[in-house]
This record gives structure tokens, sequence and C-alpha cells, in this order.
């Protein structure tokens, strides 16, 4: 139990466009979701917190103008990234709240976005 | 300022010997969690092993064991008998009830392990 489903796995886009990435909670309810980014070598860093039915809470210093972020369901959280710049590029990951201690929270299986 | 701090960037271990991984946290907040993942290099960040902050025994699971000292506000990961599968990246995270239940990481760990 407890999945989360991440798509797309991979995305390579042209700087200047828009990429959305959704994450589904499968077999559970996600009244929150966090959206995190990693470099390679690197920590994760958290994005911002998504909350069902109202406005995602972002980390200081991360554009929310950049990083549109909806969560307009329980089981779907996306992460739109407008206008992609190179320095945009990165493994981008989602994790949903399941307070069930046995699996922790759990996480998508990430998006690595490559802009050329 | 509340943080999570890994200070091994890579560590090396021999297969069948057990390893210890630190984590170091810092946070005024007396109610928290702290995980332990893996992440091999397909990016897929897999759960090991969760410890509570009011959790009077130390964690285990399976071959993981958390070192969980409170006072000294460490909580350091013990692989016993690793195997070459072992080798990824490891990273601890503090759960901030008071925040909104946010996970924050540390830098996280390289571990090798040796044939």
């Amino acid at each position: 139990g407890a999945v989360v489903s991440q798509h797309p796995s991979w995305v390579i886009c042209k700087s200047g466009t828009s990429v959305k990435i959704e994450c589904r909670s499968l077999d559970f309810q996600a009244t929150t979701m966090f959206w995190y980014r990693q470099f390679p070598k690197q920590s994760l860093m958290l994005m911002a917190t998504s909350n069902e039915g109202s406005k995602a809470t972002y980390e200081q210093g991360v554009e929310k103008d950049k990083f549109l972020i909806n969560h307009a369901s329980l089981t779907l959280s996306t992460l739109t990234v407008t206008s992609a710049h190179p320095e945009d590029s990165s493994f981008y990951i989602c994790s949903a709240d399941y307070r069930d201690y046995n699996y922790g929270y759990t996480f998508g299986s990430g998006t690595r976005l490559t802009v050329v | 300022a509340q943080k999570i701090t890994q200070t091994q960037p890579g560590m090396f271990v021999q297969e069948k010997e057990a390893v210890t991984l630190d984590c170091t946290y810092d946070t005024s907040d007396p109610s928290y969690g702290l995980f332990w993942y893996k992440q091999p290099s397909s990016g897929e960040m897999i759960f090991l092993i969760y410890q509570g902050s009011y959790d009077q025994q130390n964690a285990t699971e399976g071959r993981y064991s958390l070192n969980f000292q409170k006072a000294r506000k460490s909580a350091n990961l013990v692989i016993s008998a690793s195997q070459l599968g072992d080798s990824a990246m490891y990273f601890c995270a503090m759960l901030y009830y008071n925040q909104g239940g946010k996970l924050i990481f540390g830098q996280g760990t390289e571990l090798s392990v040796k044939p």
C-alpha cells in the first residue's frame, strides 16, 4: 500500500516552454504532498508543501510564479515548471504525507527534467 | 536554526562488515521524528527506519538499527553485515511536526560496499 505514482519519469524540453509533473496517490488520499528538487550528488531540497484545496506553501527562495503547484484533489498534485531554463534541469520528486511509520513518507519515483 | 547534518560525504565498507553513518540534528521542538532513507542510482527513495523523539528504545529494522542519542542530538544509522546491494546514497531526515509535517533532509552519505 501507500503508492505514489509520478509521471513522467524523465522529460526533455526546450528553453522557454513549460513542463507539468504529476503525482498521484494510488491507494490512499493524500491531503498533503511535498515537492523536492535534487541536483546530482546533493540532498533533496524541499520546494513547497501542497495541501489539497488550498494554495501551496513555498520554501524561502523558491519562486512560486515559476514553480506552480496545484493540489486539486486528494489524489493528485502537480508541479508545473514555467518558462523553463537550463538551470531548472534537475531531479524533481514528490512525497505524500502518509503517517504510517512502517512506511514513513511515501515518495514518487521522481522526474528527471532536462531543459535544452 | 533547525537543521540536520551528515558529515560523511562518502564511506567505504567491506562486504559483510558493519558500518555506521552519522547524523546530527538541531531543533528546539520537543516532538520530532527521524528517518533514514536509501537512494540507489535509480533515484527512488527507500524507507529504512524511523525513530520518534519520545521513543525510549532504539529502532531496529532487520540489518538496520538507529543509534539514537537524544542528549547529543544524534541519530546514527548502523548497517550490519553489509551487502553489495547496500551501495547507494543514504539520507537522514527530520520530521517537523510543528511545521506542517515537512521532512527536511541532510546532505547525504554515499556508501560504497567493496567485495
